[in-house]
């Protein structure tokens, strides 16, 4: 079975400061891994994922995450924040069906980034 | 523009009501998820279905809950009775099991009285 921690539950930053989002993972077999972004009110939204090759990925509205298979974590970064970019997101990990469980994907419990002006 | 459909938006009921909650997943979609959010328990993964046949429903209360997928058109959650403690916001999502990508409905909000 995988797991998803998410030790940050709110994180505040003011408007063009960097941010970082915290994931850390624990999996016996190989994972893909996913952030989501979930806006008030709205359903959740895929900001980027790794499968393979560069750990460096890079996603939707310059946000970016590096996996660190040593380390087990797929933190998320943004060089500079947007008062849009307030939302819940969401870090997720898949055993790549390696367990029989098919594509399902394990959530963490989500971080809070409040964008101050 | 492709998305998951969810019907109803919002949902107020009193306890001991059926309720149901519909789901179109996107045309071509091969999986079809059913999530319940709440704070405390933040997003918990209810059941989970491949080409129409269900794979896991292991997070969902047997004795109440129901998931079915008439047609691949059509995904269904239907709780009987309901009770306070289901009040949620409950997501659809689907995907194509060779990409593992989930695309989310915008969800339905249940409360219970």
């Amino acid at each position: 079975a995988q797991s998803v921690t998410q030790l940050d539950s709110q994180v505040p930053v003011f408007e063009e400061a960097p941010v970082e989002l915290r994931c850390n993972y624990s999996s016996s077999v190989s994972v893909y891994l996913f952030w989501y972004v979930q806006y008030p009110n709205q359903g959740l939204q895929l900001l980027l994922k790794y499968l393979s090759g560069s750990t460096l990925v890079k996603g939707i509205n310059g946000f970016e995450a590096e996996f660190n298979k040593s380390q087990t974590s797929f933190h998320l970064r943004k060089p500079s924040v947007h008062i849009s970019d307030t939302a819940e997101y969401f870090c997720a990990v898949s055993d790549q069906g390696l367990t029989g469980g098919g594509n399902k994907l394990t959530f963490g419990t989500g971080t809070q980034l409040k964008v101050e002006l | 523009d492709a998305r998951v459909t969810q019907t109803p938006r919002d949902k107020v009921t009193e306890m001991g009501q059926e309720v149901t909650m519909r789901c179109q997943p996107i045309l071509g979609h091969n999986t079809v998820f059913w999530y319940r959010q709440t704070m405390m328990q933040g997003l918990e993964l209810l059941a989970y279905f491949r080409n129409r046949a269900p794979l896991d429903d292991s997070g969902m209360p047997k004795d109440r809950f129901s998931a079915e997928m008439p047609d691949a058109t059509l995904a269904t959650l239907k709780i009987q009775p309901s009770e306070p403690r289901d009040s949620a916001v409950y997501f659809c999502a689907s995907g194509l099991d060779i990409s593992y990508e989930q695309y989310f409905g915008p969800g339905t909000r249940l409360t219970v009285t």
